[in-house]
């Protein structure tokens, strides 16, 4: 059972353009943290955010979590073509286990 | 400043062998964990350790071993490679905070079981 559902699974779109990528659980998380894995590397962690209805931003990237900490999304404006790569979002469930999404590959074409 | 260390990157393995993976880090960090990465699936938890001497399981732990007898050390055992274990392993150590866990990753090791 995937606690973390990731949509879409794959993105490619143009470079300038602006996407949203999103994380649901049924569950509700302690914190949830979002990474960004390129090829043949480990995850690199983006942003944790801990409270309900938070809002983190890193330069282009817009993080946000919902206000029942159930689900987060990340919006990237001006995409470009050095924020291709894997999305992963990770969170705490109760207990110290940091489980993972199912991920969103994104590709930005120049 | 080295983080999380695997070993080996690669390796192929036949239907049947043992080998054990290896992760170090210099963070001293008690929280440790390895994870499998399969296309579509994400991240998976294989096991975890929150302290030496201690280790549990995680989402998919069948046909691992794991222990932890120093906090710089946590080696993943494969007891009777399957093709089923051909995947990308990771083994992440991880810091705990008050806004959060961070976990920092190795750079993987390519498995394929034959």
């Amino acid at each position: 059972t995937q606690l973390l559902e990731q949509s879409p699974q794959f993105l490619s779109i143009q470079e300038g353009e602006n996407l949203t990528v999103y994380c649901n659980s049924s569950s509700v998380f302690s914190s949830l943290q979002w990474y960004r894995q390129e090829p043949g590397e480990g995850p690199v962690l983006l942003v944790t955010v801990v409270t309900g209805g938070e809002v983190k931003k890193l330069k282009r990237l817009t993080f946000q979590f919902g206000d029942a900490r159930k689900d987060s999304s990340l919006h990237i404006t001006a995409a470009q073509p050095g924020d291709t790569g894997l999305y992963l979002c990770a969170g705490i469930f109760g207990n110290e286990k940091l489980t993972f999404g199912t991920g969103t590959r994104l590709t930005i074409i120049p | 400043n080295a983080g999380v260390t695997q070993t080996p990157k690669f390796q192929v393995l036949k239907t049947g062998q043992s080998m054990t993976l290896q992760c170090a880090q210099d963070m001293n960090h008690e929280y440790m964990s390895w994870y499998r990465q399969d296309p579509g699936m994400g991240l998976r938890l294989i096991h975890y350790s929150v302290g030496a001497g201690i280790t549990d399981q995680g989402e998919v732990p069948n046909g691992y071993n794991v222990s932890r007898s120093t906090t710089e050390d946590f080696p993943l055992r494969l007891l009777s490679a399957a093709p089923s274990q051909t995947s990308v392993y990771f083994c992440a150590s991880m810091k705990t905070a008050p806004i959060g866990t961070e976990a920092f990753f190795g750079q993987g090791t390519r498995l394929t079981v034959v």
